[in-house]
């Protein structure tokens, strides 16, 4: 059974600084991998998208990472701003059954 | 190009009764899975609708239950809920292969009294 661990759960940081959130998952079986944010309340908006083959992707102050062999992602925030204040959510989509797995998510304030 | 939209955003119903859930993917977009979110539980995967077919389901009782139409809409009913039915329930649409990108909406939030 696929397992997704995201670490750390919760995460203060100032204004400014660059960060890592970490996501694994114990099954190498998958098609990708996908980054979510959630605010409060809200559906998730994808941030970004990770095809299996691949082993980073960048969109603007995000880059992503993928070690399918290890089972490891790292979601690198740059520059931080208050408005990255959400929780991040990793979800991997596996192959058998295609339906997406999630971790519990980090929780993210960033200080002003 | 409009979102996955999805209604009511907001319910409230009493232990037995049964709701349905509605759902509208983005254009061109054949499957639409349907996922719970609680606290203790986190992202849980209901079940998956592929012209009009339910192409996969989680491990849920039988009281979950679904169906996609064929303009690709889709509804989610619940019958005789339970307080542990209280969640937000979210609707997924993407296109249909296993490498797409999958797109949320922004949840119906179900409160069981």
């Amino acid at each position: 059974k696929q397992e997704v661990t995201q670490i750390p759960a919760a995460l203060s940081v100032p204004e400014g600084e660059n960060l890592v959130l970490n996501c694994s998952f114990t099954d190498s079986a998958i098609y990708n991998l996908q980054w979510f944010r959630q605010d409060p309340g809200k559906g998730l908006t994808s941030l970004l998208l990770i095809q299996s083959s691949q082993r980073e992707q960048t969109s603007g102050r995000l880059n992503a990472s993928l070690d399918k062999s290890s089972g490891r992602s790292t979601l690198y925030i740059a520059a931080s701003q208050p408005g990255d204040s959400a929780t991040y959510l990793c979800a991997v989509r596996e192959e058998y059954g295609n339906k997406l797995v999630f971790g519990a998510g980090t929780i993210l304030r960033v200080k002003s | 190009k409009a979102g996955v939209t999805q209604t009511p955003r907001y319910l409230i119903k009493t232990r037995g009764q049964q709701v349905t859930l509605s759902c509208s993917p983005i254009s061109g977009h054949r499957s639409v899975s349907w996922y719970q979110q609680t606290p203790g539980q986190g992202l849980q995967f209901l079940f998956e609708y592929f012209s009009e077919t339910q192409r996969n389901k989680g491990n849920f009782p039988g009281r979950f239950s679904g169906r996609q139409f064929s303009n690709s809409r889709s509804e989610m009913n619940v019958s005789t809920l339970e307080l542990g039915d209280s969640a937000l329930y979210l609707c997924a649409s993407r296109r249909g292969g296993g490498t797409d990108t999958q797109y949320f909406g922004p949840g119906t939030r179900l409160t069981v009294l």
